[in-house]
């Protein structure tokens, strides 16, 4: 069935150093949405991404979505330790309306 | 608060017993969706409802769950004969159907312990 797969599964990095997320799908997306989830939290919606190749900046966030549209990265310069969560890629379920299917996530934490 | 809003917050039930969560999503949202998180997991979908009409429904639903939406605003999960198994996180979410940004609203969600 339809994947979407996310490395790393975590993150450790000092305050102030980069961290990228990796998803990749088996199968193209119309889509691809990323959240975060706070420790404790539910999953706050960040963006989507559209079109082949589209990139959108977040003041320190980067997300890119591939030519292909089958994998999205998410990109944080200078990390602090309000970035702590795991980020979720997740896109449209083939054939479906609604069903958004997700990464397993990658945790990041944040040592200052 | 016009966010989604899930009740209970948390619920320890016996195994064997029924349980219902409630969820309220934003007003104006057409789309309901109901998502299960375990530990380490990303969320995973459940069933999906737009307005009153449930659309889909994931083959992890088995048939001791059930959703309604009678009216299409809140809607209700119930499970039937808890497992243990059924142990997890279970997340409401909504969102405006038709537009271009399709993003998910998720509630707080409701914690299920089955001991």
């Amino acid at each position: 069935g339809q994947q979407v797969m996310q490395i790393p599964q975590y993150q450790h990095v000092q305050e102030g150093e980069d961290f990228t997320t990796y998803c990749n799908s088996s199968t193209t997306l119309s889509n691809i949405q990323w959240y975060k989830q706070r420790p404790g939290g539910h999953p706050v919606f960040l963006i989507q991404l559209v079109k082949s190749g589209e990139v959108k900046k977040q003041k320190r966030l980067t997300f890119q979505f591939g030519e292909a549209k089958k994998n999205s990265s998410l990109h944080i310069t200078a990390t602090q330790t309000t970035d702590v969560g795991t980020y979720f890629c997740a896109g449209p379920q083939g054939g479906s309306q609604g069903n958004l299917i997700f990464g397993k996530g990658t945790k990041l934490s944040v040592k200052p | 608060d016009t966010g989604v809003s899930q009740n209970p917050r948390h619920k320890i039930t016996k195994r064997g017993q029924n349980v219902t969560f409630r969820c309220d999503p934003i007003s104006e949202h057409n789309r309901l969706y109901w998502y299960r998180q375990t530990l380490g997991q990303g969320p995973e979908f459940l069933t999906y409802f737009q307005n009153e009409a449930q659309l889909e429904k994931s083959r992890l639903l088995s048939d001791r769950f059930s959703a309604e939406r009678p009216k299409g605003s809140f809607s209700t999960l119930e499970i039937q004969r808890t497992e243990q198994g059924d142990s997890a996180m279970y997340l409401c979410a909504s969102s405006l159907a038709g537009t271009p940004n399709t993003e998910a609203f998720f509630g707080q969600g409701t914690r299920l312990t089955v001991v």
